[in-house]
């Protein structure tokens, strides 16, 4: 069975600095896709990056990135110039063409703090 | 693109009385949807996944005679909480996925359902 980890369930950066935040998964397809959704305390599920896992290069979307190294099954956020818009809870999630639906399966979460 | 809504945001129902959550999609062709419960500082369980015109299809655990699931058009999805109790308190919250995208999952707003 696929899943996904995040071991950080609560992270804290200054504004304007940069973090990471991690995330594992474990699968045994080749075809998939993982994506970073934002939840705001308005409870909205935000899509922040996605990645699929055949591109090699790392997905960029503004001030977001993705270290995406897929022999050791790990997809990194990497926030730049943190703002205080950025606090939020953090999912990491996959998904697989063979799953049917395209079934998300989501990490715990990581709850991010920006410090002004 | 790509806007999901959910009505009501919130409701609050008596106990043994049944309510009804709409998800629709605005502006695209939701061939399948999704519907997740998300209990406070947790991450989105998956409840059941709806195609059009099919039954859904419910996670293990999940009661399908409790959570009663319609997906009769390509824009809409209804789930009905069925002789709702205190411990169906909860956010609920649906996703769509359309033609052009398959593997992303667009995610509305979410309902606060609260039952006394």
């Amino acid at each position: 069975a696929q899943t996904v980890t995040q071991s950080q369930p609560e992270m804290s950066v200054q504004e304007a600095e940069t973090v990471t935040l991690s995330c594992t998964y474990d699968t045994s397809e080749s075809d998939y896709y993982l994506f970073w959704y934002k939840q705001p305390p308005s409870r909205q599920m935000i899509l922040v990056i996605r990645q699929e896992a055949y591109k090699q290069q790392n997905a960029t979307e503004n001030r977001f990135s993705v270290n995406f190294q897929k022999a050791a099954k790990s997809f990194s956020l990497k926030i730049s110039d943190s703002q205080l818009g950025d606090a939020a809870m953090y999912f990491c999630a996959y998904t697989y063409s063979g799953a049917g639906s395209y079934q998300l399966t989501f990490g715990k979460g990581t709850k991010l703090s920006v410090i002004p | 693109g790509a806007v999901v809504s959910q009505h009501p945001s919130r409701v609050i129902c008596k106990s043994g009385t049944s309510v009804k959550i709409e998800c629709r999609s605005l502006d695209f062709q939701a061939t399948t949807m999704f519907w997740y419960r998300q209990f406070p500082k947790k991450s989105l369980m998956l409840m059941a996944t709806s195609n059009e015109g099919s039954k859904a299809t419910y996670e293990q655990g999940v009661e399908k005679d409790k959570f009663l699931i319609n997906h009769a058009s390509l824009t809409l999805s209804t789930l009905t909480v069925t002789s709702a109790h205190p411990e169906d308190s909860s956010f609920y919250i649906c996703s769509a996925i359309g033609t052009a995208f398959r593997y992303e999952q667009y995610f509305g707003p979410g309902t606060r359902l609260t039952v006394t």
